[in-house]
This record gives C-alpha cells, structure tokens and sequence, in this order.
C-alpha cells in the first residue's frame, strides 16, 4: 500500500511565523505536490516537484516555497505565515508516468491555523 | 476560470438508492478524469478513473460515465451505503503531461446517505 505521511495533523502558529510542513512517501514515487483545501473552493495546488531539487509552481505559490532535497520528502514552506494561510494542507505522491493516467495518493492532511 | 465544475454542493440520497454524481469540465485538453473521496479530517482516497478513450469505467458498486463531446462525467453509485456517506472530488487531468503536473479539481459535492 502507497503510504503518504504528514508530519502534523494539527498545527497552530502565529502570524509572521515560519512554518514547515514536512511529508514522506514510502513508495519510490517521481512526483509529489502540495494542495490546499478550503470550504468551497475545493483542492487548490500550491506547488510539485517531478524530481530531487525540482519544483514547479502550481495555481496558488504566492507566500509558499518548497524544499526536496531527497526523493521520499516534500516540505512545504510559509516564509512567513499569515491569517489567510489558515487552511487543510494535503500532499500527495505519483509515479512518473508518461500517459498521463498516474493516480495521485494522498497524505492524511495537515489542519493549519495561523492567529 | 473554473476548468471543473462540481455545480451539487451537497446532495442527500436513501440508503439503498442511486448516487449520482455530476462533473463538467472546460478545459479539451482534460483527458484523464479521477474521482476521490473524502471524510472529514482525513486525505482524498482514489475512488475510480476514467480515460477519454472509453465512456465507461466499473469498479464494484461505482461506476463512471464520460460524455466527451458534453465535458461531462458523472459517477455512479449502487447500492448507496451509509459509509459511502463523504464528499466526492472530480478531478482531471492534461493530455500527455505524464503524470508529474497535479490535478485539477472540482469543489466537491458532500454525499449524505440518509437511513
């Protein structure tokens, strides 16, 4: 089984505070991302990396950066959090396929509250 | 600009009944076409996909249509059970990206299966 883990489920930080939010994936996957979800507006992607030391933006970057530094680990990080940062944080990992049809498995979500 | 749209927030069905479930999508270079569910605090889980190719996909009790000339897909669920009781994220993917961009979600309808 894909097994996607993320370091918090809950977390509360203050605004101006640097965040991390760490996730691993144990199935030699190529490509991993990092989406927020909010109350109607649904999975939103932040950004993802295809490969050690790449990363790509996605649809929402602005305020976020990301790390991965070893093929298992994609950190998500807010340089400096803010109160419209307060949101669900899910990763998710894939294999490198190249038709397209590579199904995207999920952590567990991290609930991120920014006071 | 919406690429995919999930117009039902929430839809409530008897348990024993039909689910159906409806995504449309804008954008023609979708040509892999997923649906997840979600339980509350908990990540998205695969549910079932579909690529352009066909216009039927089923897996056990769900099964998935896909207009390609309406952009429109919907899922369908039978027998309803109590535990299918989530919300339910279409999500679609580009021609020939390879897998390695993320998906692009709908808002996501919340199922309630009623007893």
């Amino acid at each position: 089984d894909v097994k996607v883990t993320q370091s918090s489920r809950y977390l509360v930080k203050r605004t101006g505070e640097k965040v991390f939010l760490e996730c691993v994936q144990d199935m030699d996957h190529e490509n991993m991302f990092w989406y927020r979800q909010d109350p109607g507006l649904g999975l939103r992607l932040i950004y993802f990396s295809y490969d050690v030391k790449m990363k790509e933006k996605g649809d929402i970057p602005e305020g976020y950066s990301v790390s991965r530094e070893k093929k298992e680990r994609f950190s998500l990080i807010l340089e400096s959090a803010s109160t419209n940062q307060t949101s669900m944080y899910l990763c998710a990992s894939s294999t490198a396929g190249t038709s397209g049809t590579d199904t995207q498995y999920f952590g567990p979500g991290t609930r991120l509250t920014v006071l | 600009d919406q690429q995919v749209k999930q117009n039902s927030p929430s839809l409530s069905v008897q348990e024993g009944r039909i689910s159906i479930l409806n995504c449309d999508y804008t954008n023609s270079m979708f040509d892999y076409f997923l649906w997840y569910k979600k339980y509350p605090a908990e990540g998205p889980t695969f549910l079932i996909s579909i690529s352009s190719i066909k216009d039927k996909n089923e897996d056990g009790r769900f099964t998935v249509f896909l207009n390609k000339s309406a952009k429109h897909l919907s899922l369908h669920i039978v027998p309803s059970q109590p535990g299918d009781s989530a919300v339910y994220f279409c999500a679609a993917n580009p021609l020939g990206r390879g897998g390695a961009d993320g998906l692009t979600f709908g808002k996501g309808t919340h199922l309630i299966i009623q007893p």
